[in-house]
């Protein structure tokens, strides 16, 4: 059964912090995406792979945020320095573009609080 | 500024009705529209999806409908049960490019 794994489930930091989120994506999946769950926004999107190569990351704080795909199982998103304004579940999504279902399948999110 | 939208933060409704959410959109480029739905403390999970070309899409108790001249789309759910209760959230896209999302319906499904 085939799953997207993020890493860590919860996270608390101080502000001013590092935060790294890992995800391991679908083998086989050539998309990954980032997206930022708050309750104003719903789902925010906040960087976009394809083929390991990032395609769209318009949606993150450029001076704060990074995301990266070191290699085709591992994408990490981090935050440096953090904010309470952070806090918020960061999901990770993987999937297929060019087969012909065009879904994404989603980890289980990360849950930030930064005080 | 949203391109899809669902208006409606929670919706009620006894176990056995029907479930109608509703997404509305403002991008007419989305030929690609889907739902997911998604369980607390879980990620979302792909229910369902339509392409441009089609108006309704089945699947089991699930029927997704869409409305171009609207830019509207809902999904259907019947009869709604229990373990249907949950956050819903529609998503569109220009195929090849990125999804946009609503910010989600919690439908609590009464017994």
């Amino acid at each position: 059964d085939a799953r997207v794994t993020q890493t860590p489930r919860h996270k608390v930091t101080e502000m001013g912090q590092e935060v790294t989120m890992r995800c391991q994506p679908i083998l086989g999946h050539n998309t990954v995406f980032w997206y930022r769950q708050t309750m104003m926004q719903g789902l925010e999107l906040l960087a976009y792979f394809r083929n390991r190569a990032p395609l769209d990351d318009s949606g993150m704080p450029k001076d704060r945020f990074s995301a990266e795909m070191p290699d085709a199982t591992l994408a990490t998103l981090k935050i440096q320095p953090s904010e309470p304004r952070d806090s918020a579940v960061y999901f990770c999504a993987s999937g297929r573009r060019g087969a012909g279902t065009d879904t994404q399948y989603f980890g289980p999110g990360t849950r930030l609080t930064v005080l | 500024d949203q391109q899809v939208k669902q208006n409606s933060p929670s919706l009620s409704v006894q176990e056995g009705r029907i479930s109608i959410l509703n997404c509305d959109y403002t991008n007419s480029m989305f030929d690609y529209f889907l739902w997911y739905k998604k369980y607390p403390a879980e990620g979302p999970t792909f229910l369902i999806s339509i392409s441009s070309i089609k108006d309704k899409n089945e699947d089991g108790r699930f029927t997704v409908f869409l409305n171009k001249s609207a830019k509207h789309l809902s999904l259907h759910i019947v009869p709604s049960q229990p373990g249907d209760s949950a956050v819903y959230f529609c998503a569109a896209s220009e195929t090849g490019n990125q999804f946009y999302f609503g910010t989600g319906t919690s439908l609590t499904v009464i017994p």
